[in-house]
């Protein structure tokens, strides 16, 4: 079946350093791949999306690469802000024939950025 | 557009009432979806909706959770009895499916959260 493993957190950093999270998926098909953020007492926020292979997905200074070979979709910011913290969530969403437009959610990676 | 509405935004209530849950998705969307948001489990998919109608509610945790979409503008998550155990962030999102031309590789449908119903049971 479809499913999304992401890093467990918390990842701490202090502001300026370089992020990633680590995401892979396991997907029949062709599924398009997204990055959420959660801000404390928020719902969750489409931060980017990549819908095929070598797609490169960004926003905010963030930015993930649609990987089919390595079956990866990691989130990476090259200096994160104390106000980047957040949970972060990596889904997938398989399109296609049907009444079918769930997505499959990783079980999010608190980031924590230190001034 | 307002986004995704919902209502109330906190809910306090005593085990054994009746919980009623509100939303309103975006105008135009055709997908409309209830998640629920806790510490042990994470996010979790109850079901979701497409054009009023209920497609998968497999995720539903047992018969006191029921949900109506009676129109494209509305959707109801009701709980009765409510338990302690239900505590959590509950979430409605919608999206809007698109064009399916184009095969496999089309529109990503991405989702849009409301802002969450933080329910607490005593």
């Amino acid at each position: 079946g479809n499913s999304v493993t992401q890093m467990e957190g918390p990842v701490t950093l202090s502001e300026e350093a370089f992020l990633t999270i680590n995401c892979t998926y396991t997907a029949t098909g062709y599924p398009s791949l997204f990055w959420y953020v959660q801000y404390p007492g928020e719902g969750l926020q489409l931060l980017l999306k990549a819908t095929k292979a070598d797609d490169k997905g960004s926003n905010k200074g963030f930015e993930a690469t649609y990987r089919k070979e390595t079956t990866s979709f990691h989130l990476e910011k090259g200096s994160v802000q104390v106000s980047d913290s957040a949970v972060y969530f990596c889904a997938l969403s398989t399109p296609g024939g049907g009444a079918t437009n769930k997505l499959i959610f990783g079980t999010g990676t608190l980031l924590a950025v230190q001034p | 557009d307002a986004g995704v509405i919902q209502s109330p935004r906190h809910e306090v209530t005593e085990m054994g009432q009746e919980v009623t849950l509100r939303c309103k998705p975006i105008s135009g969307h055709d997908y409309l979806f209830w998640y629920r948001q806790t510490m042990m489990r994470g996010l979790e998919l109850l079901i979701y909706f497409n054009n009023n109608v209920p497609i998968d509610d497999s995720g539903m945790p047992e018969d006191r959770f029921s949900a109506k979409m009676p129109n494209a503008s509305f959707s109801t998550l009701k709980i009765q009895p409510s338990e302690p155990r239900d505590s959590a962030v509950y979430f409605c999102a919608s999206s809007f499916r698109g064009n399916l031309a184009g095969g496999p590789r089309s529109k990503s449908y991405e989702q849009y959260f409301g802002p969450g119903t933080r329910l607490t049971v005593t």
